[in-house]
């Protein structure tokens, strides 16, 4: 019940396309859900993150889509760049406990 | 602004040695915590701290010791290194729970 499961695994997308990656969760106490961007050599940073009472958050290019009935949330990129590929992680905590995360996805934008 | 300090980046440990992992942040982080991170698993938590003088387990504690004498560091020490404990560990600190986690640069440890 405390897991987080991300998919796909890796993902490649021509550049300027909308790539999508999706996790879902079963602890229906989970109130905070971000998503990390991590490059090779580097550690993971914050890319956006959201509560669940909002259906969407966007920041820039990259939008969150929560999906409370469903327990499921989503990051899209939207007119994706070569710069964009790296490994992207969703997450999720209650307020009083630990981030769960997700295995993560390899993302590569081809030029 | 330095955020998140982790020494050394690179390791390379025999069976049965032991070591320690530094971290050290700057932001005045109650929390912090270690992360070991394996192709395909995501980040597990090895141990973690909500303050000088407390630290809990994480999902993989075994064979990891911790202690947080300060606020700001919060150094991992390997007992007996393991080849089972190839991996790239992070440091991780944040204000309280559920906000931004801030992560050092990575330690890439290679156990022969």
């Amino acid at each position: 019940q405390q897991q987080v499961k991300q998919s796909p695994q890796s993902l490649i997308v021509q550049k300027g396309g909308i790539p999508i990656i999706n996790c879902a969760y079963e602890n229906t106490a989970f109130d905070y859900f971000p998503w990390y961007q991590q490059f090779p050599g580097k550690g993971p940073a914050l890319l956006i993150a959201i509560r669940p009472d909002v259906s969407e958050k966007k920041e820039g290019r990259f939008t969150i889509s929560f999906n409370k009935s469903a327990k499921q949330f989503s990051l899209h990129i939207m007119d994706s760049q070569p710069g964009d590929s790296a490994t992207y992680f969703c997450a999720a905590s209650m307020s009083n406990y630990q981030l769960i995360w997700g295995a993560g996805t390899k993302l590569i934008i081809k030029p | 602004n330095a955020g998140v300090t982790q020494t050394p980046k690179f390791q390379v440990l025999k069976t049965g040695q032991s070591m320690t992992l530094q971290c050290a942040q700057d932001m005045n982080h109650e929390y912090m915590s270690w992360y070991r991170q394996d192709p395909g698993m995501g980040l597990r938590l090895i141990h973690y701290s909500v303050g000088a003088g407390i630290t809990d387990q994480g999902e993989v504690p075994n064979g990891y010791n911790v202690s947080r004498s300060t606020t700001e560091d919060f150094p991992l020490r390997l007992l007996s290194a393991a080849p089972s404990q190839t991996s790239v560990y992070f440091c991780a600190s944040r204000k309280g729970f559920g906000t931004e986690a801030f992560f050092g640069q990575g330690t890439r440890l290679t156990v022969v």
